[in-house]
């Protein structure tokens, strides 16, 4: 079975740090994009970080630029985000998400987030 | 940043009605645009990508539409398991925003 699973998540204070963990099975995990989103208590969906298949490239929503840290382990097909400084505003469901090619022509390649995690909750509070 | 603006925020609709939701981009992302649906405490699932492309295993009543910076979402016929909430999201540019959401509730 194709799946993500994500660990990690906790009670922390203002300041504080935590890593979390995306397990993956079911497909060959080293040849996909992957992705963090998050979801505040009764809000949205919010992208947070991109990391490429390699590795070598990944990219942050502005907001934690700075803080968190999106790597991955091919051998142990497993993505993480380690998140620092945090804030109450950090406080939030996070999905792990992979992003698939679902279809491309010559000049163009589109992408969605066609696996996602079951979400670890985060709490950061005093 | 491009924002992402759904309409309505909610809606209340009865089984077999057919329903739209709307997604506006602030400027044009041809058709990368996908839907997704989540049911409360769940994580999201895909069901259009490039705007109008049904992803595998989602039902034949959803269709997506438009190109640019108007996108539709069409229930043909709502089901009970469609009471959720839907968002948008553009892959076009990173960062790849989503819509706020539309909740669609049991009138």
């Amino acid at each position: 079975e194709v799946q993500l699973v994500g660990s990690g998540g906790g009670l922390v204070q203002p300041g504080g740090s935590l890593r979390l963990s995306c397990a993956a099975s079911g497909f060959r995990f080293s040849i996909y994009e992957m992705n963090w989103v998050r979801q505040a208590p009764g809000k949205g969906l919010e992208w947070v970080s991109y990391i490429g298949s390699t590795g070598t490239t990944t990219s942050y929503t502005d907001s934690v630029k700075g803080r968190f840290t999106v790597s991955r382990d091919n051998a142990k097909n497993s993505l993480y985000l380690q998140m620092n400084s945090l804030t109450v505003e950090d406080s939030a469901v996070y999905y792990c998400a992979r992003a698939a090619l679902m279809d491309y022509d010559s000049s163009n390649n589109w992408f969605a987030f066609d696996i996602w995690g079951q979400g670890t909750m985060v709490t950061v509070s005093s | 940043d491009i924002q992402m603006a759904q309409s309505p925020s909610s809606l209340s609709a009865s089984v077999g009605d057919r329903v739209t939701i709307s997604c506006r981009a602030s400027q044009s992302i041809t058709t990368f645009l996908n839907w997704y649906q989540q049911k409360s405490g769940t994580a999201p699932k895909l069901l259009i990508y490039a705007a109008s492309s049904l992803h595998s295993g989602a039902p034949s009543r959803f269709s997506g539409s438009g190109s640019g910076t108007a996108f539709t979402l069409t229930i043909s016929s709502l089901q009970p398991e469609d009471f959720a909430t839907y968002y948008c999201q553009q892959s076009f540019s990173t960062p790849q925003t989503f819509g706020q959401g539309t909740k669609v509730e049991f009138k």
